[in-house]
């Protein structure tokens, strides 16, 4: 059962990049699929953020395009986020997840990390 | 980009009843690209149907989706007390995946 873990700071200040990265166990990333990044702020819905595979083809939520990258590293077998220019506004429960056959829909998912974003 | 909209955003139902969970689309849907998902206080959401109507695996057989087009619906057969969750649909197209805004299922 493949299972994945957040990893990160969870405070980050104003205008800095937030940084997290996806651990990955019992699959290897290099295998196949699409991981991907999910955010919920505090009482709220799910947004989608992006999607990388193995080889590094990523997409992105158009809406948060010009401030993420989501990179893979398979010699690790993680997988990482950075948004940028952070606010207040991207307070949130950041999950990872993998992405089920046809990639398009989310099958196994991490427990999520919170990440607040204050000064 | 497709907006999903959910409805009711909550339902109050006792357990043994039905549930049922609507979830609208701003656009059409391929019914192979639509999700449904459930979320407990403090859990990541969990996978329970895909393709509209395909469970994941291990899910009950309570649990059951069906729609097409722009109209999806998720029905509960009978309700279980860890039924008691918030849902939430999502759909993939064009490369991108959006979620609908969710609908709270709680003890009447």
């Amino acid at each position: 059962q493949v299972q994945l873990q957040e990893s990160g700071p969870g405070l980050v200040k104003p205008s800095e990049t937030l940084s997290l990265t996806c651990a990955v166990s019992a699959y290897s990333i290099s295998s196949g699929y699409y991981w991907g990044w999910i955010r919920q702020p505090p009482g709220q819905g799910l947004e989608w953020i992006g999607i990388i595979y193995h080889s590094g083809n990523t997409y992105y939520n158009p809406s948060l395009k010009s401030r993420v990258t989501i990179s893979v590293d398979t010699s690790k077998n993680q997988f990482s986020l950075k948004l940028s220019s952070v606010t207040a506004a991207d307070t949130a429960v950041y999950y990872c997840a993998r992405l089920g056959v046809g990639a398009y829909y989310f099958d196994h998912w991490g427990q999520g990390t919170l990440v607040t974003v204050s000064s | 980009e497709i907006v999903l909209t959910q409805s009711p955003g909550t339902l109050s139902l006792s357990p043994g009843e039905r549930a049922t969970l609507s979830c609208r689309a701003s656009q059409s849907v391929s019914s192979s690209y639509l999700a449904w998902y459930q979320q407990k206080p403090g859990q990541a959401p969990r996978l329970l149907i895909y393709g509209a109507s395909s469970r994941a695996t291990g899910i009950p057989d309570r649990f059951s989706g069906s729609g097409s087009g722009t109209d999806f619906t998720l029905t509960i057969s009978r309700l279980e007390p860890e039924d008691f969750a918030v849902y939430y649909c999502q759909q993939y197209g064009s490369s991108l995946y959006s979620f609908g805004q969710g609908t709270k299922l709680e003890i009447k």
